[in-house]
């Protein structure tokens, strides 16, 4: 088991592009939530997953966002154009549904829009 | 919507020491969850502790536990012995029976471990 693991760890682009995250969560887990985190707070809920159905999707997930979880394992999250306001840190938690409150994070994709 | 306060943005404490964390949270819900969840400067979040709402027996694991006063919304977490390695951002978090909207958190306390 080697735990959450999340691609890129950094990412900069600017404003306007496109950027795509991929998230692979601990295998087995059926769980996978995204979260956004900004200096200073604590993570936001974005969205999560069972197996490959996207379950719930928070008001702070605007068009632009999207998030994919096509055969159940690894999933991606992409911005499209992208604003300096969706700086953040994007992390990537899962859990196993008999635990599914015992979530476990990830290290994070820093991104960073000039 | 559920709200979760940490009132104290920073707390420092000598090593060996004892500190307490503070947590205040608000719901409407009978069946939910409690967490702790520590960050240290590396970024990856870190389950510490959870208790269910449902008991009444206050979560221990190992040197750290909470206080948990569910009639006041409180859920503080102990940190006993403090070390070196406690030196992190503690999150405290709230998750709905169903897990449907994710963790909720607060933001967080800067915890200093002085030598």
């Amino acid at each position: 088991d080697t735990g959450v693991s999340q691609d890129p760890r950094h990412k900069i682009t600017k404003r306007g592009q496109n950027v795509t995250f991929r998230c692979d969560p601990i295998s087995e887990h059926n769980r996978l939530y995204w979260y956004r985190q900004t200096l200073g707070q604590g993570p936001e809920f974005l969205t999560y997953f069972q197996n490959e159905a996207q379950l719930e999707k928070s008001r702070l997930l605007s068009d632009r966002f999207s998030a994919e979880r096509p055969k159940g394992s690894f999933s991606t999250l992409e911005i499209q154009r992208t604003e300096q306001g969706d700086s953040a840190m994007y992390l990537c938690a899962s859990s196993i549904l008999a635990h599914y409150n015992e979530q476990f994070f990830g290290p994070g994709t820093r991104l960073t829009v000039l | 919507a559920q709200t979760v306060t940490q009132s104290q943005p920073e707390m420092s404490v000598q090593e060996a020491e004892t500190v307490t964390l503070s947590c205040t949270y608000d719901t409407s819900e009978s069946d939910y969850y409690l967490f702790w969840y520590k960050q240290p400067p590396s970024r990856q979040m870190i389950l510490v502790i959870r208790q269910e709402a449902y008991k009444q027996q206050n979560a221990t694991e190992n040197r750290f536990s909470v206080n948990f006063q569910k009639a006041a919304k409180s859920f503080s977490l102990k940190i006993s012995d403090s070390q070196l390695g406690d030196a992190a951002m503690y999150f405290c978090a709230y998750s709905s029976g169903g897990g449907a909207d994710g963790l909720t958190f607060g933001k967080g306390t800067h915890l200093i471990i002085q030598p």
